[in-house]
Formats: structure tokens, C-alpha cells, sequence
């Protein structure tokens, strides 16, 4: 399967906890992307990497969100000391940088309930 | 600043119905790029067509076709002929060049047989 990977797929925690998502991207991409998508809404930009370089941050990311991709392939995104406003599905995404070809491909996403 | 909307929040067809979904948008940039998304019962969101600024040109992809019109700043999708498997969420979504992008909130199709 080579397409956008995301680990794990359900996340149930308790308030106060902190909670780590891997990414696998598309192999070739050098763009990951993170979203947060809440019921019966599209999803919202979080933040994206060129390669291992952070370029943009929403301001939707606050501190207790943290994000890295320290070799340019996989990426974490960390939240500390979840809040109930956190629950959503968090999608990661990867696109690549040749050419004119930007859509995104979208991995299945992991579902953060907080209790 | 960039927005999309997708006023249309539900839709109910017959199967073999043809269906237009709406999509509006707004950008101050004269070069960017919107696309629809395929998100089905199962979550994972699914590309189906990336059209660029500069390139007003319908296009038509078997039982699907996009009609893009920078005069209104609408790109909206139809599909004609409609089946039970086209059942999902339907998101419309612009992007600059290589960035990041803006969704609107989705349209949910549902069709019965």
C-alpha cells in the first residue's frame, strides 16, 4: 500500500493526557500536511512541512499542539494536556512538488475522542 | 481572504437522477487551484479533480463534469445519472500554489435506489 498512513486510527483518552498521532506520507512527497476535521464540518488547516522544514502554522494550533517531521518523512502531531474541544479527526495529508501537481492525498485519519 | 462555501448542507436523489453540487469561492490571488473531494461512510477523503485558475475549461470524467466559471467564482460538480455508491460528503476546496487548503463544509449526497 503506498498510500498516506496515519497511526493510530482511534485515540480515546481522558482530560489532561497527552496524545501522540503518527503520519506516514506518500514516499515521493516532500509536502505533509495536518488537519482538523469536526462533525459535519470540512476540514481545517493545522500546519504543513516542506521536507522537514515547518513553514506554516494555523492559528488554530495552540501551544499544547506541537508538530515535527524530523527526518522529512514521518510526521508527529502531539497534543498535551488534551481538552475535550480537542475531539475530532486529525487527517494528515501529502502532496507532491513537481510540476503543476498539488492536490493532496489524504491518509484515513485518526479519531481523538477525550473523555 | 480565501473561503469557500457550499450552501447546499444535504441533498436526497433517486438513483438515475442527474445532481449539481454548488460551490462558490472567494481569493484575492490571481493564480490558485480548487478541487473536489470524495469523503464516503468510511472517512478517508478521496481526490477527484484539481482545476487550475488560468484553465476555464469544463471537464468531464465519465459520469461526473465540473463547470468552472471565474465570472461568478464557481466551480460546481455534477453527476449525471446518479448511483447508490455515490452516496459520501462532497467538499470543495481551494488552495494557492503549493499551499494549504481552505474546504468549504461540505455537501452530504444521498441517493436512494
Amino acid at each position: 500500500d503506498t498510500g498516506v498512513s496515519q497511526n493510530p486510527r482511534h485515540k480515546i483518552t481522558k482530560r489532561g493526557q497527552n496524545v501522540t498521532f503518527r503520519c506516514d506520507p506518500i514516499s515521493e512527497h516532500n509536502r505533509l500536511y495536518w488537519y482538523r476535521q469536526t462533525l459535519g464540518q470540512g476540514p481545517e488547516f493545522l500546519t504543513y512541512f516542506q521536507n522537514e522544514a515547518q513553514l506554516e502554522k494555523s492559528r488554530l494550533l495552540s501551544d499544547r499542539f506541537s508538530a515535527e517531521r524530523p527526518k522529512g518523512s514521518f510526521s508527529t502531531l502531539e497534543i498535551q494536556r488534551t481538552e475535550q474541544g480537542d475531539s475530532a479527526m486529525y487527517l494528515c495529508a501529502s502532496s507532491p512538488t513537481s510540476g503543476e501537481r498539488n492536490e493532496q492525498f489524504f491518509g484515513p485519519g485518526t479519531r481523538l475522542t477525550v473523555l | 481572504a480565501q473561503k469557500v462555501t457550499q450552501a447546499q448542507t444535504e441533498i436526497s436523489v433517486v438513483e438515475k437522477e442527474d445532481v449539481t453540487l454548488d460551490c462558490v469561492y472567494e481569493t484575492r490571488d490571481t493564480t490558485y487551484y480548487l478541487f473536489w473531494y470524495k469523503q464516503p461512510p468510511s472517512g478517508e477523503l478521496v481526490f477527484l479533480i484539481r482545476r487550475n485558475s488560468f484553465d476555464e475549461q469544463n471537464e468531464i470524467s465519465g459520469r461526473y463534469s465540473w463547470n468552472f466559471q471565474k465570472s461568478t467564482s464557481s466551480f460546481n460538480f455534477t453527476i449525471t445519472a446518479s448511483q447508490v455508491v455515490d452516496s459520501a460528503v462532497y467538499f470543495c476546496a481551494l488552495s494557492e500554489a503549493l499551499g494549504k487548503f481552505y474546504f468549504g463544509s461540505g455537501t452530504k449526497l444521498n441517493v436512494k435506489p
